[in-house]
């Protein structure tokens, strides 16, 4: 079956410009997360849907940041002002969710903030 | 904050040896453990989950658990060059069991 998907697997913005990555989940997964990481580094954790509600966005660095998922499946990841400190790769991920916490990764998008 | 420790390598072992891959978590709590594994610039790919304190295995590949330790390793046998590839090393973070917190992973070189 068809796994995460990400678009734009590249955007180039320039400092000061809003951003918006796209994520579709796997079909019936109902947990939904995004992640950045950095050249060397592990994913780190940015945002947790379940259903349509955030559950967990402790990991968002600052009000820049804003996701949404409006109908419990799509969703997007917003960036205001970005800035090139916010040069990553941006996974999203998906799960059945409840206890069964095994994630499965979109191929990711690459941002580069010039 | 939890911490997952990973050697970050690379280890690198001939074809057909066993890699031994190593992570250790700062907190008692965790319940769940999961390796990904990453090629160089691909996405983390789930190759196996554990729960309870012991082995499981899956192909080449052996996950071992010591809660009491708060240690958990990955162990690929008969290894390709095909294996070789990033590690990452994950466990439910402190605010939630939903949400992983990551190494920064192990690099495995394979060499013919």
């Amino acid at each position: 079956g068809a796994g995460v998907s990400q678009t734009p697997s590249n955007k180039v913005t320039e400092k000061g410009k809003y951003v918006e990555l796209r994520c579709d989940p796997i079909s019936g997964h109902t947990a939904l997360y995004w992640y950045r990481q950095s050249l060397g580094q592990g994913p780190e954790f940015l945002i947790y849907f379940q259903g349509t509600g955030a559950a967990d966005d402790s990991g968002l660095p600052n009000d820049r940041f804003f996701a949404v998922r409006p109908e419990g499946s799509v969703s997007t990841l917003k960036i205001q002002r970005t800035e090139r400190g916010d040069s990553a790769v941006y996974l999203c991920a998906s799960s059945l969710g409840g206890m069964d916490n095994e994630q499965f990764f979109g191929p990711g998008t690459r941002l580069t903030v010039l | 904050q939890k911490e997952v420790e990973q050697n970050s390598g690379p280890l690198s072992v001939p074809e057909g040896a066993i890699a031994s891959l190593n992570c250790t978590y700062s907190d008692r709590v965790s319940q769940s453990f999961f390796w990904y594994r990453q090629y160089s610039g691909k996405s983390p790919e789930l190759i196996m989950s554990i729960y309870s304190n012991g082995d499981k295995e899956d192909g080449r590949f052996t996950a071992q658990l010591n809660k009491a330790s708060q240690y958990v390793s990955l162990l690929i046998r008969d290894s390709q060059p095909s294996d070789s590839a990033t590690y990452l090393c994950a466990a439910p973070s402190n605010s939630g069991y939903s949400t992983l917190t990551f190494g920064k992973g192990t690099m495995l070189l394979v060499s013919p």
